[in-house]
């Protein structure tokens, strides 16, 4: 398996825009998680989905912020409109039911000028 | 509320051994994971920990104390490579399969 696979891996955008981040877990995994990673805030969880339906999404900073899992082998975190303090490195993870061990796609690093 | 505590920094020889501490308070507590992020790549797991003891993996141990809501990484013969962020992870009832993150150590490693 390839792993969990996001795209795009780096995105630089201007305030008021509409960013979509994507992802693709590891096949046959029950739960996706969305991350964001600041020096401030360190690692937070945002949204995780269990076999593709939200199961928390009280991390999710603001209205501006969606995630969507439309099938098991797909995720979108929408961020609309992005602003500067959005700026971040956007991580997937995925988990199989009855591990303990998230995989963590490469990252999005995200710059909202 | 969820909270962990671990040292901000820690610098250690190479070849040398080196723990990093992260105490934790959480309700309904499942496990205690270790990851570790070097800069610029994601987060790998290396550990975890539901029950107390020590538990061994190469030259990288985990140990938790339940009691003293505590648990430590445990480094041996440190190599250069080893420089890297290292984060303690609670997986407790309030999301049975999500993680709370500390805020991570960053070792450094020095010939």
């Amino acid at each position: 398996d390839a792993g969990v696979i996001q795209s795009p891996r780096h995105e630089v955008t201007e305030m008021g825009q509409e960013v979509t981040l994507r992802c693709k877990p590891i096949s046959g995994h029950d739960y996706l998680f969305w991350y964001r990673q600041t020096m401030m805030r360190g690692l937070e969880l945002l949204i995780y989905f269990n076999n593709n339906v939200p199961i928390d999404d009280s991390g999710m900073p603001e209205d501006r912020f969606s995630a969507k899992m439309p099938n098991a082998s797909f995720s979108t975190l929408k961020i609309q409109p992005s602003e500067p303090r959005d700026s971040a490195v956007y991580f997937c993870a995925s988990l199989a039911d009855s591990y303990n061990e998230q995989f963590f796609g490469p990252g999005t690093r995200l710059t909202v000028l | 509320g969820q909270s962990l505590e671990q040292p901000s920094e820690v610098t250690a020889v190479e070849g040398a051994i080196v723990q990093i501490n992260c105490t934790y308070q959480t309700s309904g507590f499942y496990g205690l994971s270790w990851y570790q992020q070097h800069d610029g790549g994601a987060p790998t797991f290396l550990s975890y920990n539901a029950l107390d003891g020590l538990e061994e993996t190469g030259r990288f141990s985990s140990f938790l104390s339940r009691s003293d809501s505590y648990g430590y990484l445990l480094l041996q013969e440190l190599q250069m490579k080893d420089s890297a962020s290292y984060f303690c992870a609670v997986r407790s009832s309030t999301g049975a399969n999500n993680l709370f993150f500390g805020t991570g150590t960053r070792l450094t490693v020095i010939p």
